[in-house]
């Protein structure tokens, strides 16, 4: 089984800043790794898949990129609606899927 | 446009058998591609994927409750059904399904249904 590992597990950022949060995996995933973002009491929410593709409706502010077992999701500047927890997610072994632990992204 | 919306008890007591309906609409589960899974969030914890069905009617599990997963969809009535046995109170959190289409994200969730294991 593929392990996902997020870091930091916090991480605090002030609005109009870049907030870059890492993903690695336990072996190569290749390209196949997706982002989502969950606000409190929601359902996540795609933003990112095949590493570095905006799913429909995701603003540019959010870019991913990396391979194997390397991953990052950067956020250009940070708008008030990005706070949440971030999960990276890898696909590899489609069609079982595993996710990371999260990264909560809080105001600072 | 395309919705998801989870079903089923509140409240399941230790051994019983939780059975959960995710009903559809804006696609078909028979179009080549389509899947649907099903997530769960223990409270203030991780997502954790449970299981997947596909257009082909194949069925996938997490590895370590594959034993007390069944999956199956009815693609007349738009839904997807999962059944775990046996629950324990580990097993209490919020039961999203999600729609995967070829890009293989989970791009559509439904939001949620909160199941407490407990006596």
């Amino acid at each position: 089984e593929i392990v996902m590992t997020q870091s930091p597990a916090t991480l605090s950022v002030s609005p109009g800043e870049r907030a870059t949060l890492s993903c690695r995996a336990s072996q190569s995933v290749n390209t196949n790794l997706a982002w989502y973002q969950q606000k409190f009491g929601q359902a996540p929410r795609l933003l990112i898949y095949a590493v570095s593709t905006r799913a429909s409706g995701i603003p540019a502010r959010f870019s991913g990129s990396g391979s194997g077992t390397d991953f990052t999701l950067t956020i250009s500047s940070l708008q008030s609606e990005d706070f949440g927890v971030y999960y990276c997610q890898q696909y590899n072994n489609w069609p079982t899927y595993s996710f990371g632990q999260g990264t909560k992204l809080e105001i600072k | 446009q395309v919705t998801l919306r989870e079903s089923g008890p509140a409240l399941v007591k230790p051994t019983q058998t939780l059975t959960l309906t995710c009903t559809f609409s804006g696609f078909s589960l028979s179009t080549s591609g389509m899947s649907v899974s099903w997530v769960r969030q223990p409270p203030g914890k991780a997502l954790e994927w449970l299981a997947l069905i596909d257009w082909d009617q194949d069925t996938f599990y997490s590895t370590s409750l594959k034993t007390r997963l069944t999956i199956s969809k009815d693609t007349y009535k738009n839904q997807v059904v999962l059944t775990m046995t046996n629950v324990d109170p580990m097993d209490t959190g919020t039961y999203f399904c999600a729609r995967i289409g070829r890009d293989y994200g989970m791009d559509v969730w439904g939001p949620g249904t909160t199941v407490t294991v407990s006596s």
